[in-house]
């Protein structure tokens, strides 16, 4: 079984700052997904940024991007310019690959980012 | 397109009574899935459908609990019995699976405390 490991349960950043948040993933299989969601409080969860892990490069969306470093099993997001609608839970998820396969995700337990002025 | 939908927002209820959630997809949306999150925690995958047929239920879906998706619409999650440790958040989550590429779209989740 998958299991997704966030070190960091909480973090704080500065407005205008940059933060990275880490996430380790333990697998066996070599064709997978990884997504970063955030869960603002009482909100509902948004997808940030996901990559693929046959694509070499990191993915990027605006002031966020991903480090992704495949052998080693870990998937970090940058935070760039950090907002204050920045503030949020960040999850780390997983999902198999293969049209045939559950797509369920698997989640860490979370990194709370809290941004400071 | 209004995203998913999730009623009621919060459910107080005693113990051993019988609670349901309803979920709405987004509209055209061929997968729905289930998870729970409790305080601190990830969500965890409870079950999924793909149109009405449900594929998959984990091993934290107790005989206590079932599932619908009628028509392959809304969805519906039942806890008969309730128990002070079915108390979480129950998310519902909707995807398009085209090919290999799905993005799962987050309710906002059904609050439940068993008293």
């Amino acid at each position: 079984a998958q299991t997704v490991t966030q070190s960091q349960p909480e973090m704080s950043v500065q407005e205008a700052e940059t933060v990275t948040l880490s996430c380790t993933y333990d697998t066996s299989e070599s064709d997978y997904y990884l997504f970063w969601y955030k869960q603002p409080p009482s909100r509902q969860m948004i997808l940030v940024i996901r990559q693929e892990a046959y694509k070499q490069q990191n993915a990027t969306e605006n002031r966020f991007s991903v480090n992704f470093q495949k052998a080693a099993k870990s998937f970090s997001l940058k935070i760039s310019d950090s907002q204050l609608g920045d503030a949020a839970m960040y999850f780390c998820a997983y999902r198999s690959a293969g049209s045939g396969t559950a797509s369920k995700l698997t989640f860490g337990t979370g990194t709370r980012l809290q941004v400071t002025l | 397109d209004t995203g998913v939908s999730q009623n009621p927002r919060h459910k107080i209820t005693k113990r051993g009574q019988n609670v349901t959630f309803r979920c709405d997809p987004i509209s055209e949306h061929n997968r729905l899935y289930w998870y729970r999150q409790t305080l601190g925690q990830g969500p965890e995958f409870l079950t999924y459908f793909q149109n009405e047929a449900q594929l998959e239920k984990s091993r934290l879906l107790s005989d206590r609990f079932s599932a619908e998706r009628p028509k392959g619409s809304f969805s519906t999650l039942e806890i008969q019995r309730t128990e002070q440790g079915d108390s979480a958040m129950y998310l519902c989550a909707s995807s398009l699976l085209r090919g290999d590429q799905e993005t799962q779209y987050f309710g906002p989740g059904t609050r439940l405390l068993v008293l």
